[in-house]
């Protein structure tokens, strides 16, 4: 059975700091990686991942996959309080196309 | 981008009664549409893949004739939950892709209460 897990589960920071969340698989048949924010209702996509070591970014916003590793991380520097919000990880399985997600991380950036 | 819409938003209905849910895209043909739930405080489940034209594929545990699905056309699933009962109580949310090897595009999810 698939599986991604992501940590920590929560997190607390003051705006302008830099965070770095986790996120390990265990996808059959491994296709990418894909992260998404969840703010309220449908999650928006961030960022898909299917080489290793090379490192996407997106204004503050920033991954890289490892695949000997079997993880990813993302990097959110100088937060801002309108970065709070669920991230969520997710592994493709290349057989299925399908995607299995892990729990999250919930953040929260105060002033 | 492109856009998958899913209506309805919210419903609440009444123990018994079956409720539709309709996802299309709306600029581009999804062959393949996912169907997943949510419960408060856990992450997205996988609850069945919706093939344009064929049967879905659900995954273990979701009950098939109890989540009834069909992909009648390239640019609409929809999920109908039978006889619903108060557990059927969670966020369920489509999502299609353009192509293979695309990222995900999730609709904006429909929030079941069930009395």
């Amino acid at each position: 059975e698939d599986k991604v897990v992501q940590s920590p589960l929560s997190l607390v920071v003051h705006e302008g700091d830099t965070v770095t969340l986790n996120c390990s698989y265990e996808v059959t048949n491994f296709r990418s990686l894909l992260w998404y924010k969840q703010e309220k209702k449908a999650p928006t996509f961030l960022f898909m991942l299917t080489s290793s070591g090379i490192e996407k970014k997106s204004g503050r916003l920033s991954s890289i996959l490892d695949k000997k590793e079997l993880s990813s991380i993302l990097n959110i520097t100088a937060t801002q309080t309108g970065d709070s919000a669920i991230y969520l990880c997710a592994g493709e399985s290349g057989t299925a196309s399908k995607l299995t997600f892990g729990t999250g991380t919930r953040l929260q950036v105060t002033l | 981008g492109a856009v998958v819409s899913q209506h309805p938003s919210r419903v609440i209905c009444k123990s018994g009664t079956s409720v539709k849910i309709e996802c299309r895209s709306l600029d581009f043909q999804a062959t393949t549409m996912f169907w997943y739930r949510q419960f408060p405080k856990q992450s997205l489940m996988l609850m069945a893949t919706s093939n344009e034209g064929s049967k879905a594929t659900y995954e273990q545990g979701v009950e098939k004739d109890k989540f009834l699905i069909n992909h009648a056309s390239l640019t609409l699933s929809t999920l109908t939950v039978t006889s619903a009962h108060p557990e059927d109580s969670s966020f369920y949310i489509c999502s299609a892709r353009l192509l293979a090897n695309e990222k995900l595009f999730f609709g904006s999810g429909t929030q079941l209460s069930v009395l």
